[in-house]
């Protein structure tokens, strides 16, 4: 049983556009939402966070937006570089546990 | 400042012999928590340590699998005897402050593990 779903496998954006990335929950109790990006033979790397008090956070070119009401949260990347191209997870925790429950990820792919 | 680290990077061993890995976590990091990633799939849960204790082990597949974190520094996660589902990589990542689950979780590049 799948908490943190992540739809699409893969995303292919051309250099210079927005990227966005998707991502939706099913467990009320979540009150913290996080991506990750990883590149491969490497960990993750925290890139942005949401807490569930806010519907937007910003950090540079990269936007992650939150709507609680649908369960669904979206990170988006503008202007998309070829250095962005890594699998991103969306990850999200409960009030009181450290615990980190993660979607299967997207494969994002930025062409020139 | 290191990293996490993890040792080793590969691991490839027989169904039914004994694998360790380690991790080392950021220096001064209270928090230390071991997820696995079966192939192709989410990043799954395992355990949580603060210090030497064991905060949460909820994630722990089966009584195959040992963790120990020893005067709260290093960690070690042990299988035996190992399965083919256990094939996969182990993240292990670290964190400052216990109680705040919005304390940033930093991750090693995990040790892929192979059970043949």
């Amino acid at each position: 049983d799948q908490q943190v779903k992540q739809n699409s496998p893969s995303l292919s954006v051309q250099e210079g556009r927005i990227s966005i990335l998707n991502c939706d929950y099913t467990n009320s109790m979540f009150d913290y939402f996080l991506w990750y990006k990883k590149y491969p033979a490497e960990g993750p790397t925290f890139l942005i966070s949401i807490s569930s008090i806010k519907d937007k956070n910003e950090d540079g070119r990269f936007t992650v937006f939150l709507n609680k009401s649908a369960k669904h949260l979206s990170l988006h990347i503008v202007p998309s570089q070829p250095g962005d191209s890594a699998v991103y997870f969306c990850a999200a925790s409960a009030l009181n546990t450290d615990k980190l429950i993660f979607g299967t990820g997207t494969r994002l792919q930025v062409f020139p | 400042e290191a990293g996490v680290t993890q040792f080793p990077s590969h691991s490839v061993i027989e169904k039914g012999q004994t694998v360790t890995l380690r991790c080392d976590p950021i220096s001064g990091h209270d928090n230390l928590y071991w997820y696995r990633r079966v192939m192709g799939k989410e990043i799954k849960f395992l355990l949580h340590f603060v210090k030497e204790s064991k905060q949460d082990e909820s994630g722990m597949p089966n009584n195959r699998f040992l963790a120990e974190r020893t005067g709260g520094t290093y960690s070690t996660l042990k299988v035996q005897p190992a399965e083919l589902e256990d094939s996969g990589v182990y993240f292990c990542a670290s964190s400052q402050a216990w109680g705040g689950s919005t304390d940033t979780q930093y991750f090693g590049p995990g040790t892929r593990l192979t059970v043949l």
